[in-house]
């Protein structure tokens, strides 16, 4: 089982839907870090969270420590978030990071 | 205001070979990492240079892989007798561990090896 589990693996939907993708993780964490993998490769940092919520535009991120989970949101989606979503943890203790798998999301028009 | 730059962005070699990637993080950046990404796979951590600390080299799958970073700054990755496994995209990120921003990483394009 991976230490990082991110669902779901591929998500569709049209342009203006609220869009959830969640990461459940099962170690220790100091931090929790959402990523976006634009298709030409590029990786951008949106968040990083080690407790309650952050908004950016129209991104939200949550985390419930207790739980070991946390959420990703984006709000009246756009064709321009279509992208691979990662998150990843670092493990208390270290200075290392631990990704999930990703999420491809496609948001059509 | 550059980011963190990488090179050479693509790299094509032959079984054997050894190879070196380079990174240069964001100015004043103490913190630096590899990553891989193999196709169709998630990112791997390989290695973290913070400062002058010695490196974490947890994450490196095999001895013939090692990095050096020179006065705290550029980095270079060495792949030694490189393996058709070894083809991926290696991605080198940077972070400023003092004032706000603390932690977030900033990533640079990667550099893809192909591994003939």
């Amino acid at each position: 089982k991976n230490e990082v589990e991110q669902s779901p693996q591929n998500l569709t939907a049209q342009e203006g839907e609220f869009i959830t993708i969640n990461c459940s993780y099962s170690v220790g964490i100091s931090a929790l870090h959402w990523l976006q993998q634009h298709p030409g490769g590029g990786i951008v940092s949106l968040f990083m969270l080690s407790s309650g919520k952050k908004k950016h535009g129209r991104l939200i991120a949550t985390i419930n420590i207790q739980e070991k989970h946390s959420s990703l949101h984006i709000t009246a989606s756009h064709p321009r978030d279509s992208a691979v979503y990662i998150c990843a943890v670092r493990q208390r203790g270290t200075d290392k990071l631990i990704f999930g798998t990703g999420t491809r999301l496609q948001v059509f028009p | 205001g550059a980011g963190v730059s990488q090179s050479p962005s693509n790299k094509v070699t032959e079984k054997g070979k050894d190879v070196e990637l380079r990174c240069d993080p964001i100015s004043g950046h103490t913190a630096l990492y590899w990553y891989r990404q193999s196709l169709g796979q998630g990112l791997e951590f390989l290695i973290y240079f913070q400062g002058n600390s010695a490196p974490d080299k947890s994450g490196l799958p095999s001895d013939r892989f090692s990095a050096e970073r020179t006065g705290g700054s550029v980095s270079t990755l060495t792949i030694q007798r490189t393996q058709q496994e070894d083809s991926a995209v290696y991605l080198c990120a940077s972070s400023n561990t003092r004032g706000l921003n603390q932690e977030t990483q900033y990533f640079g394009p990667g550099t893809r090896l192909l591994v003939l």
